[in-house]
Order: C-alpha cells, then structure tokens, then sequence
C-alpha cells in the first residue's frame, strides 16, 4: 500500500542553521511527491513537488528537495532558517489523484 | 492569487447534531476534494467530487457523510449525526483538471470541528 513516512515528529533548529526534513515514501511506480507548508491557523501551501527529470527540485521560500529513487526518499533542505519558517510540514504522494501525507513534522525556530 | 474559501473556521456542535462544511471552490475548478486532520494525526483523504457525483471515496467516508454542489459556486460537506471522533480539521480543496502530477491541487485554510 502507498505510504508515506515523516520519521521526525518535531525539530527545532537555530535561526540561520541549515535544515533537513526527512521523507521516505512506499509507492510501486513512479512517484509524483509534494511538500506542504502548515502554519497556525493556515490552510496547506504547496512548497514543492517532483514528477520527473531533475531529481533536485525547486520550490518557493528558498526550499528545495532532492528525490532520491534509490532511498525512496525525497527530504526538504533549506540552507538557513528564518524563523517565519516555523510550522509543520508534510511530506504526501500522489495516488490516484488524491495525495497520501505522511504525519508532519513540527519545525521549531529557536532564536 | 485564487483561494479556497472555507466556512466557518472552527464550528463546534453537539454530539448528534447535523453539521455542514462550506466550500468555495476556485471558480474555474471542477474537481473536488474533502480531506481531515484528527489533532495529532495525519491528513486523511475523505471523497473526490466531479461533474455532481463522487468520483472516489475512502473507507472513513461512511453513510453519515455526503457531499453536495449545491449551486454554482459551493462545495459542502456534511456530517449526519456527528460522533466525537468526527472532530478535526477538514480541508477543501480543488483542482482544475484530474491527476495532481500537472496542476496540483489548492487547499482552504480548514475548518475546525469540535464535537462535545
């Protein structure tokens, strides 16, 4: 069955640090993956999301993910945290036209 | 940018009682999503809607749901005779063509139901 796996409910990171989110996803073909941003009180905002060619992916605030098929993984990085990047995110895969999201993780921005 | 606008943001409602979730879809969409997050829990898929009848539904999605498009703008969800566990957030959202790979879907900010 198609899954997705966040292992890290919570991180917190210094302001300015680098940061990492891991995802690792179960899905027989190729996937097609996707970032959410949550913040309080706010709907889900697309970060990013991978369907082919590049593996390294672009998105908006300065994230960016690297799909790694062999890992079956796709993390979020950002090179410095801002402390209005404080949220949860959540890692989802398509399937079947409805998305499938791992359990978040809660970003903390210690300053 | 367009949204989805969700109404209200947080409702709560007696055990039993009818509730039902409103949705504004982004106007040119025609596909239409119901998702929930129980506190603590992951976001769950709950029904897609097109063309005025559901496409897919998952096993959460039982006889106390259904959905409705009752005019050319709203997209409702609504919950029979609500349990305590139907408390969460449930999210609409809405996509202008099938399959996510292109074209992604957009979320509304949710609405938070909380069942005593």
């Amino acid at each position: 069955a198609q899954s997705v796996t966040q292992p890290d409910i919570h991180i917190t990171v210094s302001e300015g640090a680098s940061l990492e989110l891991r995802c690792n996803y179960s899905y027989g073909a190729t996937p097609y993956l996707f970032w959410y941003v949550q913040s309080p009180g706010q709907g889900l905002q697309l970060l990013l999301k991978y369907f082919s060619g590049d593996t390294l992916v672009q998105g908006i605030k300065g994230f960016e993910a690297e799909f790694k098929r062999s890992q079956s993984s796709f993390n979020l990085r950002k090179p410095s945290v801002h402390w209005s990047d404080a949220a949860e995110y959540f890692c989802a895969v398509e399937y079947g036209n409805k998305l499938v999201f791992g359990a978040g993780t809660i970003l903390r921005v210690k300053s | 940018e367009p949204e989805v606008t969700q109404t209200p943001s947080h409702q709560v409602t007696q055990m039993g009682q009818e509730v039902i979730l409103r949705c504004v879809p982004i106007s040119n969409h025609l596909y239409f999503y119901w998702y929930r997050q129980i506190l603590g829990q992951k976001v769950e898929f709950l029904v897609s809607f097109y063309n005025n009848e559901i496409s897919e539904k998952s096993e959460i999605f039982d006889d106390q749901f259904s959905v409705e498009r009752p005019d050319g703008s709203n997209f409702t969800l609504k919950i029979r005779s609500t349990k305590l566990e139907d408390s969460a957030m449930y999210f609409c959202a809405s996509s202008a063509l099938p399959g996510l790979a292109n074209y992604g879907y957009t979320f509304g900010s949710g609405t938070r139901l909380t069942v005593v």
